[in-house]
């Protein structure tokens, strides 16, 4: 079946540090792709979605690119904040249906 | 904005005991889910509903009934509750399928001694 892989649990940085999570999926044909962000005690928010290959994604200063070559969605932020510190998930929506499958998610913590 | 409100927000339980956590949206979606999150899993969906009457078999559905009841109301029920049920449970909705955005409510820490 389908599924979402994302290689990194947790991720330390600074203030002003690049940011990548990698994010890798399996599916047929072209599945739309999300990035949903959690804060502590809150639900999963939107951050934004791609659903063709090259569409490039982006929120909030935070960007990902389609790549069905490489079957990646990965995230990218060029100078992240304290603000930012959350749980990150990516996520693919099947091509029949409503379904979501999201991947493990990863723990961004960022330093002052 | 889509409005999703949980309740209880948290609830405690013993084994082999009788739950029912309840969702409510307020901006006429048509689809509601119920996902379950736990460390290293991420989030596995339950059951979901594309309208009152309805309902849909998730991923993880072993344990779980599901009623919607509405529009706006998406119940999960836990008859026989077993540690393992132990949860953050979200409820979701979107105002259509695939491709949609999915709104997700606060969550209900559920404790199954």
């Amino acid at each position: 079946g389908d599924s979402v892989t994302q290689t990194e649990g947790q991720v330390a940085l600074s203030e002003e540090d690049f940011l990548t999570i990698h994010c890798n999926y399996s599916a047929s044909g072209y599945p739309a792709l999300f990035w949903y962000v959690q804060y502590p005690g809150e639900g999963p928010q939107f951050l934004f979605r791609a659903s063709r290959d090259k569409e490039k994604g982006s929120s909030r200063g935070f960007e990902a690119t389609y790549d069905k070559g490489t079957t990646s969605f990965h995230l990218r932020k060029a100078s992240v904040q304290e603000s930012d510190s959350a749980v990150y998930y990516c996520a693919l929506g099947h091509n029949a249906g409503a379904k979501l499958t999201f991947g493990g998610g990863t723990r961004l913590t960022v330093r002052p | 904005e889509a409005a999703v409100t949980q309740s209880p927000r948290n609830k405690v339980t013993v084994t082999g005991g009788n739950v029912t956590l309840s969702c409510r949206q307020t901006n006429s979606h048509n689809y509601m889910y119920w996902y379950r999150q736990d460390t290293g899993h991420g989030l596995r969906l339950i059951h979901y509903s594309y309208g009152a009457g309805n309902l849909q078999i998730g991923d993880v559905p072993d344990g779980y009934k599901a009623t919607r009841t509405t529009q706006e109301d998406f119940f999960l029920l836990l008859e026989l509750a077993s540690p393992s049920q132990t949860s953050l449970y979200f409820c979701a909705s979107s105002a259509t399928g695939t491709g949609d955005e999915q709104y997700f409510g606060p969550g209900t820490r559920l404790t199954v001694l």
